[in-house]
């Protein structure tokens, strides 16, 4: 059974630091691993989709990357700003549905 | 193009009362997702359907859940005699097809039992 985790569930840093937040998988069939924001009372955004076949992918500020032999993806945000505070939530597409790590609750101080 | 639409935004109702929440996908998407989030808690995943049938219902709470889609387009998740466990965030997404596709996920369903 597919189990995802996400270190740390929080982080609170200064406006300016570059972070990583950390998730893991158990079973490395996957077909693709997504990264996603989500604010309070809103939905979800979509952040990054790295396929199986790939190693990372990067949009603006953020570099997300996949090994999927050792179960890890990591996302890497560059000079943190106030509003990158939310959660950010990693899923693993495993047959057809995704399965959701717990998230990790980013703060970032002005 | 319009992405993936969820009515209503949010809905209250009395503990014991039906609800249906609606989800219109992206044009052209034959799969579809349905996922809950309960305070505090993770998403989980509910049922899924490929074209107008839902493969797995394994997802679905209890037996209170149903959903339904129709002309491979909208689709409806009714809980009947709601309970106060019900209260959630329900998310709908669709893609492509299954597998590899990209899921787009909707605005969600605030579901509030009182």
């Amino acid at each position: 059974k597919q189990e995802v985790t996400q270190i740390p569930a929080a982080l609170s840093v200064p406006e300016g630091e570059n972070l990583v937040l950390n998730c893991s998988f158990t079973d490395s069939a996957i077909y693709n691993l997504q990264w996603f924001r989500q604010d309070p009372g809103k939905g979800l955004t979509s952040l990054l989709l790295i396929q199986s076949s790939q190693r990372e992918q990067t949009s603006g500020r953020l570099n997300a990357s996949l090994d999927k032999s050792s179960g890890r993806s990591t996302l890497y945000i560059a000079a943190s700003q106030p509003g990158d505070s939310a959660t950010y939530l990693c899923a693993v597409k495993s047959n057809y549905q995704l399965i959701w790590g717990a998230g990790t609750k980013l703060i970032i101080k002005p | 193009g319009a992405g993936v639409s969820q009515s209503p935004s949010n809905k209250v109702t009395e503990k014991g009362k039906d609800v249906e929440l609606r989800c219109d996908p992206i044009s052209g998407h034959t799969a579809l997702y349905w996922y809950r989030q309960r305070l505090g808690q993770g998403l989980e995943f509910l049922i899924y359907f490929q074209g107008n049938s839902a493969p797995d219902k394994s997802g679905l709470p209890s037996d209170r859940f149903s959903a339904e889609r129709t002309g491979e387009s909208v689709s409806t998740l009714t809980i009947q005699r709601t309970q106060q466990e019900d209260s959630a965030v329900y998310l709908c997404a669709s893609s492509l097809e299954t597998a590899a596709y990209e899921q787009y996920f909707g605005p969600g369903t605030r579901l509030t039992v009182t």
